[in-house]
């Protein structure tokens, strides 16, 4: 069972525009709801995370958009940036359960110069 | 502070052989877990502890096994490899209670044949 689904699989994006991924999610008790970036070889790391009771959060460039009655949150990357080439995770965890993070599938972002 | 270390970085092991795969971690944090990444997929978490003699199993643990003897380290054993246990190994930790972050290691490179 796929908690949590991502799409797309992968996107091509020019040189200042935006990029966006998107995630749904199945269980209503998860309660954390991160994004980690994964450059190859190397493993994965925190870029921005939020909680279901605000409905964005915005880091520099990257935002998360929240729909809690949709079950579905997002992000933004904008201005996107040849360095941003990597590939993202969605991911959702619940606190009661251990802090066990459920990961969407990746979507691999590709910013042409 | 080295964060979270995983040795070997790379490993070929023939069909029924067995091996440890280490993961330590200087942060004093009590919760960490295995994770394995296949091509192009996202993470499946494998086994998790919540601290020091308390283990428990993820998603896909059938042919691991954990043990947590200490704060710090947390092995990861493969008995009898098999192919379908080709893939990319992640630990990571986290603080827990009320702090979400989970800091990925490097990651092991599994090859079984």
């Amino acid at each position: 069972q796929q908690q949590v689904k991502q799409s797309p699989q992968s996107l091509i994006v020019q040189k200042g525009g935006i990029s966006i991924i998107n995630c749904a999610y199945e269980n209503t008790a998860f309660d954390y709801f991160p994004w980690y970036q994964q450059f190859p070889g190397k493993g994965p790391a925190l870029l921005i995370a939020i909680r279901p009771d605000v409905s964005e959060k915005k880091e520099g460039r990257f935002t998360i958009s929240f729909n809690k009655s949709a079950k579905q949150f997002s992000l933004h990357i904008m201005d996107s940036q040849p360095g941003d080439s990597a590939t993202y995770f969605c991911a959702a965890s619940n606190k009661a359960a251990g802090n066990k993070l459920t990961f969407g599938g990746g979507t691999r972002v590709l910013v042409k110069p | 502070n080295a964060g979270v270390t995983q040795t070997p970085k790379f490993r070929i092991l023939k069909i029924g052989q067995s091996m440890t795969l280490q993961c330590a971690q200087d942060m004093n944090h009590n919760y960490m877990y295995w994770y394995r990444q296949d091509p192009g997929m996202g993470l499946k978490l494998i086994y998790y502890s919540v601290g020091a003699g308390i283990t428990d199993k993820g998603e896909v643990p059938n042919g691991y096994n954990v043990s947590r003897s200490t704060t710090e380290d947390f092995p990861l054993r493969l008995e009898l490899a098999a192919p379908s246990q080709t893939s990319v190994y992640f630990c990571a930790s986290s603080a827990g209670t009320g702090l979400y972050e989970q800091y990925f290691g490097p990651g092991t490179r599994l090859t079984v044949t």
